[in-house]
């Protein structure tokens, strides 16, 4: 079965553009959360979607945003790029169950650099 | 605020058993202990979860203390594929998941 699929690997933008990234998740996985990963901040939750509707949301400004289709691939979208928004940005899709055993898997991640 | 404690950093020799430990005081009575690992840069790889009895798959052993208040991941021949920054993290499954600072794992030849 394949894994979780992010595009594009890598991206640089210059400060106020913006910026879609995509998430393919796992086959049968229904939730995609979104997670910013700094090395001064560490893993930080940005959302999570299931069944096309944002289910839980982490404490980032409103020019993170994100989107999920009817086939479970979700979109993140940042607008107005700041320098501090260089980051990976990691995909995680799990079954989407309130389980505790419920997995998250993670994709490769996107490697955003913003000059 | 550190949900886990964890060593910074570990050396292991190629071929022998890296036993990595994890507190997690804290721990919730419907929350599992996860791991996960990250090798330079990319996604964080799902490794193995339990929640109060010992656990083994094909990657890994999983050791958790009666009390649940720490557990340690084996891996029991390391090789140098396992160099990585490991993470335990307590997780009530599909909820936001929450990285320390991990133990930086070096498995030398």
């Amino acid at each position: 079965k394949a894994g979780v699929t992010q595009t594009p690997r890598y991206l640089i933008k210059t400060r106020g553009q913006q910026v879609t990234l995509s998430c393919s998740p796992i086959s049968g996985h229904r939730s995609v959360s979104w997670y910013q990963q700094t090395p001064g901040q560490g893993l930080q939750f940005l959302f999570e979607y299931f069944s096309e509707t944002q289910r839980n949301k982490g404490n980032f400004p409103g020019r993170f945003s994100g989107r999920q289709f009817s086939n479970s691939r979700s979109e993140m979208n940042v607008s107005t790029l700041e320098l501090g928004d260089s980051a990976l940005y990691l995909c995680a899709s799990s079954l989407g169950y309130r389980g505790a055993t419920d997995t998250q898997y993670f994709g490769p991640g996107t490697r955003l650099t913003v000059l | 605020d550190a949900k886990t404690t964890q060593p910074t950093s570990m050396d292991c020799a190629e071929g022998r058993a890296a036993n990595l430990p994890c507190n997690h005081s804290t721990i919730s009575g419907n929350e599992y202990v996860y791991w996960y690992r990250q090798i330079h840069s990319q996604g964080p790889q799902y490794i193995i979860h339990g929640l109060k009895n010992n656990e083994t798959n094909e990657m890994a052993s999983l050791i958790i203390t009666e009390d649940r208040k720490s557990s340690t991941l084996i891996l029991p021949h390391a090789t140098l594929r396992d160099t990585a920054v490991y993470y335990c993290t307590p997780s009530a499954g599909n909820t936001p998941l929450v990285f320390g600072k991990g133990t930086r794992l070096s498995v030398i030849a």
